[in-house]
C-alpha cells in the first residue's frame, strides 16, 4: 500500500445508479486530488483540495461531485454517468500545492458504466 | 497552453542495457519537472524531482536529466531488468498564482527483455 488508499477497487454501475468513491490518506498531506484516466490519454486533474478547501475544478461534469470532509478523506460522488466517463479514476495527496513535491496515488478505481 | 510529449511507441531493450526515455515540452519552462512509474491497473508512483536550476539528479540506478534550452526531460535506467518494465510518466508542476497543478504525458511503455 502506497498510504492512500481507494475504495472499491472496481464498480460497475448503470447510468441511473448513484454510487461513491472514497479515499483515505495518514500521510498528513494537506493536499488532495482526484484524476480521471483513460486508454491513450494522460492523467486528467478533475478536483483539488487544499486543507480541506476546493480550489480547482476543472471543467468536470456536475454529475461529478466531491466532498473533502476532513483532511484525511476524500470522496467522489457519482450520479447518472455516461458510458464514456468509464475509466481509472485515481486519488492522490501531496504535502502542499506549493513545493513540488511528489504525489502519492492510491491504486485507482477502475469504474464501468454500462 | 503547454503541452507535454512522450513518445507513444513502446521502447523495447534488452536486459543490462540503459533504457533512455524522453519527454518534450513547449511553451514556458516548469518549476519542477517529475517522472512517476505506472503498473497495469495501478496508480502512478513518484520517482524523482528535478527542479528548473538542475541539470542532472540520479537516484540509484535511475538518471534524470533537464535541458531547458532544448526544452526535454531524458530519463534514464542503466542495467535495466525486466522488473523494469511498465510504463514511465512524465509531469510538469508550473508555478502560477494560485493555478499551480501537475499536469501529465500520457507516458511510455518500456519493455524489458531477457
Amino acid at each position: 500500500e502506497t498510504g492512500v488508499t481507494q475504495t472499491p477497487r472496481h464498480l460497475v454501475m448503470g447510468m441511473t445508479n448513484k454510487k461513491s468513491l472514497k479515499c483515505e490518506q495518514h500521510l498528513g498531506h494537506n493536499a488532495m486530488y482526484w484524476y480521471k484516466q483513460s486508454a491513450k490519454k494522460p492523467l486528467e486533474l478533475m478536483f483539488v483540495y487544499s486543507l480541506e478547501e476546493r480550489v480547482e475544478n476543472n471543467s468536470v461534469p456536475s454529475r461529478f461531485s466531491p466532498e473533502c470532509p476532513n483532511s484525511s478523506h476524500l470522496f467522489l460522488h457519482l450520479h447518472t454517468l455516461q458510458p464514456e466517463d468509464s475509466a481509472l479514476y485515481l486519488c492522490a495527496s501531496s504535502q502542499d500545492r506549493y513545493q513540488g513535491a511528489g504525489y502519492t496515488f492510491g491504486s485507482g478505481t477502475r469504474l464501468t458504466v454500462v | 497552453s503547454q503541452k507535454i510529449e512522450q513518445n507513444s511507441e513502446a521502447l523495447n531493450i534488452q536486459e543490462g542495457k540503459t533504457a533512455t526515455l524522453t519527454c518534450n515540452y513547449t511553451n514556458y519552462s516548469p518549476a519542477y519537472l517529475q517522472w512517476y512509474r505506472q503498473d497495469p491497473g495501478r496508480g502512478p508512483v513518484f520517482l524523482l524531482l528535478i527542479r528548473e536550476n538542475e541539470k542532472e539528479k540520479r537516484k540509484e540506478r535511475l538518471k534524470v536529466t533537464f535541458d531547458t534550452t532544448l526544452k526535454q526531460s531524458l530519463f534514464h535506467i542503466t542495467a535495466s531488468q525486466p522488473a523494469d518494465s511498465a510504463t514511465y510518466l512524465c509531469a510538469f508542476y508550473i508555478l502560477t498564482g494560485g493555478g499551480n497543478k501537475l499536469t501529465f504525458g500520457t507516458g511510455t511503455q518500456l519493455k524489458v527483455e531477457l
